[in-house]
């Protein structure tokens, strides 16, 4: 079964500093995508980064940026110079051809002033 | 950029009574639109994946005699809870593909209270 597992239910960052949130997955297909996303408090999904399996170049996307190791099949989250309106939950998402996602359990970043 | 609408956002009915949750693609069509629950401080769970003109399918576990889905045209899909309960009340979000790609979009999600 085909599973996305985030580790850190919480974490806290200081604003300008960095941060990593850590998402593994499992999977026997070869090829798919993983997400990010942002979800604040008004509950609207936000796309903060895609990564295609095939690609071993890990995405970037101004302040965030993933580090894709697919042997390891992990791919986490580096968000740079961390702004107060980073602070939501983050989701972790595996999409396989099918386009139906499975979502990880989610990370909550707390961004201290 | 594309916009996939929820109506209503928000919506309370009485237990026993029938809901329905509208979800459309405002410029774009879609091919295909995914229903997700999410209840509080947990993750999105996909319940069914609904394809215009056919049948919807169901993830296990999911009672497709209470959740009817219907996607009548490429850009609306709609959601009927039927027979509401208090446990359903939940946060419903649906997502489209369009039809030209392999992107998805998010609608903003519907709240659900039945009391």
């Amino acid at each position: 079964a085909q599973t996305v597992t985030q580790s850190q239910p919480e974490m806290s960052v200081q604003e300008a500093e960095t941060v990593t949130l850590s998402c593994t997955y499992d999977t026997s297909e070869s090829d798919y995508y993983l997400f990010w996303y942002k979800q604040p408090p008004s509950r609207q999904m936000i796309l903060v980064i895609r990564q295609e399996a095939y690609k071993q170049q890990n995405a970037t996307e101004n302040r965030f940026s993933v580090n894709f190791q697919k042997a390891a099949k992990s791919f986490s989250l580096k968000i740079s110079d961390s702004q107060l309106g980073d602070a939501a939950m983050y989701f972790c998402a595996y999409r396989p051809g099918t386009y139906k996602y499975i979502f990880g359990t989610g990370t909550r970043l707390k961004v201290l002033a | 950029g594309a916009v996939v609408s929820q109506h209503p956002s928000r919506v309370i009915c009485k237990s026993g009574t029938s809901v329905k949750i509208e979800c459309r693609s405002l410029d774009f069509q879609a091919t295909t639109m995914f229903w997700y629950r999410q209840f509080p401080k947990q993750s999105l769970m996909l319940m069914a994946t609904s394809n215009e003109g056919s049948k919807a399918t169901y993830e296990q576990g999911v009672e497709k005699d209470k959740f009817l889905i219907n996607h009548a045209s490429l850009t609306l899909s709609t959601l009927t809870v039927t027979s509401a309960h208090p446990e359903d009340s939940s946060f419903y979000i649906c997502s489209a593909r369009d039809l030209q790609g392999n992107t998805i979009y998010f609608g903003e999600g519907s709240w659900l209270t039945v009391v």
